[in-house]
């Protein structure tokens, strides 16, 4: 069974500040999405990672992929109130016949004005 | 517009009441699923259905049916819910790849009484 370990698991800061969450597993993933989750919705797709060392940029966004394709990290820089959200990864399958997707838990942002 | 449409998107119902959850999509995916997602447990997947008369177990399907009769619809079907089936509900699409988006819909929150 692949399991995906985000953290942290709840982060609240100031808007302006920086931040870093981290999405970690023993296993090798095929690509690595990241979703954001706004309450009474469903996730949405930020973006996807698919080759070992990738660093992807969505405006204040900066994601990347492990070498190995194990992990992945989101970095926000000068965080907004709009970046509030549950924030989640999710990794492909490495094979066989059911394209799910593995999710992280997830990492609740609060980013207070 | 590109989108998942679940609905109801609240539904309080009594245990053993029969209830479907209808999800329909209008991007021509062959893969859908349905997930639940509980506090501290994340996204579980409950079924998966890779193209119409195809579907099969996912992670957590004890207590749920499903069917694909035709490819844009995807019904859930609790034929004898029980309180631990309380929880908030997403069906999602993709085309059926590793790499590829899913999209979900906006969710139905279930309680079950």
């Amino acid at each position: 069974t692949q399991l995906l370990e985000q953290s942290p698991q709840f982060l609240s800061i100031q808007e302006g500040e920086n931040l870093t969450v981290y999405c970690n597993s023993s296993s090798v993933f095929s690509s690595l999405q990241w979703y954001r989750q706004e309450p009474g919705e469903g996730p949405v797709l930020l973006v996807t990672v698919v080759t070992g060392g990738e660093v992807k940029k969505l405006k204040r966004l900066t994601f990347q992929f492990g070498d190995a394709r194990k992990d992945s990290s989101l970095h926000i820089t000068a965080a907004q109130t709009g970046d509030t959200g549950l924030y989640l990864c999710a990794g492909g399958p490495s094979g066989g016949s059911n394209y799910k997707l593995t999710f992280g838990k997830g990492t609740l942002l609060t980013v207070n004005p | 517009e590109a989108q998942v449409t679940q609905n109801p998107r609240y539904l309080i119902t009594v245990t053993g009441k029969k209830l479907t959850v209808t999800c329909s999509q209008n991007m021509n995916h062959e893969y859908m699923s349905w997930y639940r997602q509980d506090p501290g447990l994340g996204l579980r997947q409950i079924y998966y259905s890779m193209n119409v008369e195809v579907t099969d177990k996912g992670d957590v399907p004890e207590g749920y049916k499903v069917s694909r009769k035709e490819k844009r619809n995807f019904p859930l079907i609790l034929e004898s819910p029980s309180p631990n089936q309380t929880s908030l509900y997403f069906c999602a699409s993709s085309r059926g790849s590793s790499r590829t988006e899913a999209f979900f819909g906006q969710g139905t929150r279930l309680t079950v009484v």
